[in-house]
């Protein structure tokens, strides 16, 4: 069973960076077929993708995000990574990892519990 | 805003049927079939019910259905049921990112 478990601070000050890793359990990071995402929703609103990296290092990000965002991979420790700089309010939001079909996924097959972060002074 | 438009909430009864649409445009809905729909129970991380328009994952009763028409998918619930009471999100592939509807509350009156 593959198991995804968001980790980081709850609470992130304006301007600064929000990072989050996603330790992934129950199966390896490689695969040709699935890459591994951040999906994040703001509260009482939708769904918003945020990007994604494949095991290999390749990275894909949402064009409105693209100068905000890092994502990045460590085989080593089964993890990837997620890091959002000079957050504002707008930032705050469930932060979901995932594992979706392809290198682009609109197919999202297994998500993380996600995790609340708040932007706030 | 969301990139693509979903009515903000449907209502139905126990045992009608209920149809969720879902617009885009001919640079996601309508130019690829990878459209997806996920449930989200209060709560809860979405869970795919629909992929690739009208496929199931194993374990999704059958009472879950999907089409596309141009540029609008449409997630088509049957029989409805008390425990289908959730939001249900549409997803699009849209080139060089994915995109997501709004999501709609479904009610079960």
């Amino acid at each position: 069973q593959l198991l995804l478990q968001e980790s980081g601070p709850g609470l992130v000050r304006p301007s600064e960076t929000l990072s989050l890793s996603c330790t992934v359990s129950g199966g390896s990071l490689i695969s040709d077929d699935y890459s591994w995402g951040w999906i994040r929703q703001p509260p009482g609103k939708g769904l918003e993708w945020i990007g994604s990296v494949s095991y290999t290092g390749s990275t894909y990000y949402n064009p409105s995000l693209k100068s905000q965002v890092t994502i990045s991979i460590d085989m080593s420790k089964n993890q990837f990574s997620l890091r959002l700089h000079s957050v504002t309010a707008a930032d705050t939001a469930i932060y979901y990892c995932s594992k979706g079909h392809g290198a682009i996924a609109a197919r999202v097959d297994y998500w993380g519990q996600g995790t609340l972060v708040t932007v706030s002074s | 805003q969301s990139a693509l438009t979903q009515p903000r909430s449907v209502s139905g009864s126990p045992g009608q049927s209920v149809a969720i649409s879902c617009t885009g445009t001919s640079s996601d809905v309508g130019a690829y079939n990878w459209v997806s729909w996920y449930q989200q129970l209060p709560g809860k991380a979405p869970k795919l019910i629909l992929y690739d328009v009208s496929r199931r994952p194993s374990g999704v009763p059958d009472r879950f259905s999907g089409s596309k028409s141009a540029n609008t998918a449409s997630l088509t619930i049957s029989g409805l049921q008390a425990e289908d009471e959730a939001d249900y999100h549409c997803c699009s592939y849209a080139g060089d990112y994915v995109a997501f509807g709004g999501g709609t509350k479904l009610t079960v009156l």
